[in-house]
């Protein structure tokens, strides 16, 4: 079974900074990672799929990149609503989540 | 638009099922697979299993075989997810999601609370 791993497991930021959170597969998964978003008391909103590819109404501050084991959800210009978990998941055979990224703001 | 609204939390003891019911509106039901999760708070997201609305076909996380069963009722557009024998370890958020590869819609999730 693949293992996806997150990190780090917390972050803390100030508006406006630059944070940069990674996904690491234990094998090989291509493209196929989505990025979710999920704030206390609410289901996973969809951020990014196959990798890079925003979905629709996401803010274009926020970017996903890599391919094959190494992945990286970017925010550019963190605002205040973006304080949440964020957890990358393998798309198709037995989707596997990450153990997710807390993102807290100063 | 797309909605999927998921059945109301539920209170139950040790030993007892519970039927979990996912209605949705907005797309067309029978084309697309549906996904469920579980969620213990404070925890990241288990995937549970997958039903195709069209043909009712299935397929299972390991893990969830013998715990989970999933149908679809398409004259309502409605997925229910029946978890057998529950056990404190069952107390979790329940989501449903639609399955389009990734999961691009969600249910506000159902908290399933085991205890005697």
């Amino acid at each position: 079974n693949i293992v996806m791993t997150q990190s780090p497991k917390s972050m803390s930021i100030s508006v406006g900074d630059r944070v940069t959170m990674t996904c690491e597969a234990s094998q090989n998964v291509q493209n196929n990672i989505a990025w979710y978003q999920q704030k206390p008391g609410q289901s996973p909103k969809l951020l990014i799929y196959y990798a890079s590819n925003r979905y629709n109404g996401v803010p274009d501050r926020f970017t996903g990149s890599g391919y094959g084991t190494d992945f990286t959800l970017t925010i550019n210009s963190v605002q205040a609503e973006d304080a949440a978990f964020y957890y990358c998941q393998r798309i198709y055979n037995s989707p596997t989540f990450g153990g997710g990224t807390k993102l807290e703001l100063k | 638009q797309v909605k999927l609204q998921q059945s109301g939390a539920e209170l139950v003891k040790p030993g007892v099922s519970v039927k979990l019911s996912c209605k949705t509106s907005g797309y067309t039901f029978s084309t697309i697979y549906m996904s469920w999760f579980k969620q213990i708070p404070g925890q990241s997201i288990e995937w549970i299993g997958m039903i195709y609305a069209g043909d009712g076909g299935t397929g299972y996380n390991q893990k969830f075989k013998g715990k989970a069963t999933l149908t679809v009722d398409t004259s309502s557009s409605t997925a229910y997810m029946y978890l057998s024998s529950l056990t404190t370890e069952d107390s979790a958020v329940y989501f449903c999601a639609r399955h389009n590869n990734y999961f691009d819609y969600w249910g506000q999730g159902v908290m399933v609370t085991v205890s005697s």
